[in-house]
């Protein structure tokens, strides 16, 4: 069963275009919502993030849109830039009735980014 | 601030055999989180602790798979006997607090490669 879905395994876009990678959710009970960017032989380091009480958050270059009706959160990138070439994962958090989930995240499989110069 | 510390970052290891990974969490971060990254699962959380107890490690595959912490600054996983399908990406993830928003900060990861 798999709560977090990145459909689009990758994308590939022109440099100064605009990148748009999607996520959907299964579990209405998530509240907390974060993009990770991950580059080859390193660990995935932490991109962005949505709270539930809003539809959009936005940090220089990337914005976060959240549709709770629709369980779909979205991350656009403008202007894409060769640098950003990576694997990008959706991670949803909550969603654990009853208690705590210390932080637990559920990932998406990826979308693998390449933006060409 | 060195960051979540992985050791080692690449593992050969012959089938049947122990393999014990290591990580050292973010000073002062009291979660912490063993994951495991295949092309085909993607990332996959096996389990995590909080002061050090092991709070959920229903994602852990099988019996050949362990996990320690016996201090703030110290966690294992061992997989004991090792097998071909074990080939992964391990990573190691510390969080600063309980219940919190779930912002990780993850290692560099160890791959093993099981023969």
């Amino acid at each position: 069963d798999q709560q977090v879905k990145q459909n689009s395994p990758s994308l590939s876009v022109q440099e100064g275009r605009i990148s748009i990678l999607n996520c959907d959710y299964t579990n209405s009970m998530f509240d907390y919502f974060l993009w990770y960017k991950k580059y080859p032989a390193e660990g995935p380091t932490f991109l962005i993030s949505i709270s539930s009480i809003k539809d959009k958050n936005e940090d220089g270059r990337f914005t976060v849109f959240l549709n709770k009706s629709a369980k779909h959160l979205s991350l656009h990138i403008v202007p894409s830039q060769p640098g950003d070439s990576a694997v990008y994962f959706c991670a949803a958090s909550g969603g654990y009735a009853g208690g705590t989930s210390y932080g637990k995240l559920t990932f998406g499989q990826g979308t693998i980014l390449t933006v060409h110069p | 601030d060195a960051g979540v510390i992985q050791s080692p970052r690449h593992e050969v290891t012959e089938m049947g055999q122990e393999v014990t990974l290591r990580c050292k969490p973010i000073s002062g971060h009291n979660s912490l989180f063993w994951y495991r990254q295949t092309m085909m699962r993607g990332l996959e959380l096996l389990i995590y602790f909080n002061n050090n107890v092991p709070i959920d490690d229903s994602g852990m595959p099988e019996d050949r798979f362990s996990a320690k912490m016996p201090n703030a600054s110290f966690s294992t996983l061992k997989i004991q006997p090792s097998e071909p399908r074990d080939s992964a990406v391990y990573f190691c993830a510390s969080s600063p607090g309980t219940g919190g928003r779930g912002e990780q900060y993850f290692g560099p990861g160890t791959r093993l490669t099981v023969t």
